[in-house]
């Protein structure tokens, strides 16, 4: 199979305050992966691709600065919110490629849910 | 602009009734089209996957059906059940990409 476990998967945190959410695939290698952010009742939305060992890639209106991205191995990638606001809270949800997999090579993480007080 | 539709955006049914989902999306160069479930609060449960060569795809009492030329695919659910109650996304990757383009999701709930 292809799993890819996210971590944690709940999270609370005071505003300030900075939250890491990893993103592992457990028996694959992942030279590419996905974030993506769901606000309530809105539909999923990508925020950036990461590959390993480069800089990750954002989208349009996502702040680099404020969501870190660090992609040093082809099994985790974690994504860093800084000072994070209660704005900022939402579902996150990461997607890793299995290297070399044709034609299916995604697999999704099970989400965080972050919530910022 | 790559963008997915999905109407309706809520369905209630009775347990028992057949039930279609339908998704569209603009620009028929998709590399694949895929339905996953979410449980309120939970990840994605991956469902059917359609290549962009197919025309269809079934799992059980799913059936996913893909018209690359009108843009759409529709999700059929066969004789529903209450645990079947959940939001269905439909993605679209297309093949000058990598990631999935969601839609907005159908509300889905079957009452017993």
């Amino acid at each position: 199979g292809a799993v890819v476990s996210q971590h944690p998967s709940r999270v609370i945190c005071k505003s300030g305050t900075s939250v890491k959410i990893e993103c592992r695939s457990l028996d694959f290698q992942a030279t590419t992966m996905f974030w993506y952010r769901q606000f309530p009742k809105q539909s999923l939305m990508l925020m950036a691709t990461s590959n390993e060992g480069s800089k990750a890639t954002y989208e349009q209106g996502v702040e680099k600065d404020k969501f870190l991205i660090n992609h040093a191995s082809l099994t985790l990638s974690t994504l860093t919110v800084t000072s994070a606001h209660p704005e900022d809270s939402s579902f996150y949800i990461c997607s890793a490629r299995k290297q070399g997999a044709r034609p299916y090579g995604y697999t999704f993480g099970s989400g965080t849910r972050l919530t910022v007080v | 602009k790559q963008e997915v539709t999905q109407i309706p955006a809520a369905l209630s049914v009775p347990e028992g009734e057949n039930l279609v989902l339908n998704c569209s999306f603009t620009d028929s160069a998709i590399y694949n089209l895929q339905w996953f479930r979410q449980d309120p609060g939970k990840g994605l449960t991956s469902l059917l996957l359609i290549q962009s060569s197919q025309r269809e795809q079934t799992s059980g009492r799913l059936n996913a059906s893909l018209d690359k030329s009108s843009g759409r695919s529709t999700l059929y659910i066969a004789a529903s059940q209450p645990g079947d109650s959940a939001t269905y996304l439909c993605a679209v990757r297309w093949n000058y990409g990598q990631n999935f383009v969601f839609g907005p999701g159908t509300r889905l709930s079957v009452l017993p």
